[in-house]
């Protein structure tokens, strides 16, 4: 069975202060890894795709990569309004996407 | 260019009763897939609906049923609604054969309350 962790649940920043969220996964025929950003209420806003490992996307203050195991987004002087919760998910060879639980992300000014 | 609209986006409903839950996918988009969100945790996959047809389930019971027009709109239907299920319901459109065909993109959701 697909599985995915995130790590940590929750972490509280200083604006500026970078740091990295962590995904672990197993995935049967993974075709893709994926990252997105939830605010509260709202559905999952779409920020990268990553296919094969070694492979990193950058995205303003947001940069993700790949290994064989396991998916960093590192973020980088990071801004009150990244606060949010980042859900990572994979996407495999039975086309549904597996999804973590998320990380509640809070950066505070 | 509109993105993946749900409707309606809040619902309230009573145990025993069904509800039918509705999206359109981004424009060019021929994949719709719902996800089941419960607070505090990630979506969790219902089904994919692909040329009409569902193409893959999850791990939820017959109660769950939904439909693919062939304008690649769907519907999600839910019968003898029970506490539990109460949720925010997702919908997703991916663009099928072109681009990777796998990236899939969110509506806002409906948030459903079952009392």
């Amino acid at each position: 069975e697909d599985q995915v962790t995130q790590s940590p649940e929750a972490l509280r920043l200083q604006e500026g202060e970078s740091s990295s969220l962590n995904c672990s996964y197993t995935v049967s025929g993974l075709r893709g890894l994926f990252w997105y950003r939830q605010d509260p209420g709202k559905g999952p806003e779409f920020l990268f795709t990553l296919y094969s490992a070694g492979e990193e996307k950058e995205k303003e203050r947001l940069k993700a990569t790949l290994t064989k195991k396991e998916s960093f987004l590192h973020i980088t002087a990071p801004k009150p309004e990244d606060s949010a919760t980042y859900l990572c998910a994979g996407g495999g060879s039975n086309y549904k996407l597996t999804f973590g639980k998320g990380t509640l992300l809070t950066v505070n000014p | 260019d509109a993105g993946v609209t749900q409707s309606p986006t809040h619902l309230i409903k009573t145990r025993g009763q069904q509800v039918t839950l509705r999206c359109s996918p981004k424009s060019g988009h021929d994949t719709v897939s719902w996800y089941q969100q419960a607070l505090g945790q990630g979506p969790q996959f219902i089904f994919q609906y692909y040329e009409e047809e569902e193409r893959q389930r999850g791990n939820f019971p017959d109660r769950f049923s939904g439909h693919q027009f062939p304008n690649y709109s769907s519907e999600l239907n839910v019968n003898a609604l029970w506490l539990g299920d109460s949720a925010l319901y997702l919908c997703a459109s991916s663009p099928g054969g072109q681009g990777d065909g796998i990236t899939q993109y969110f509506g806002a959701g409906t948030r459903l309350s079952v009392l």
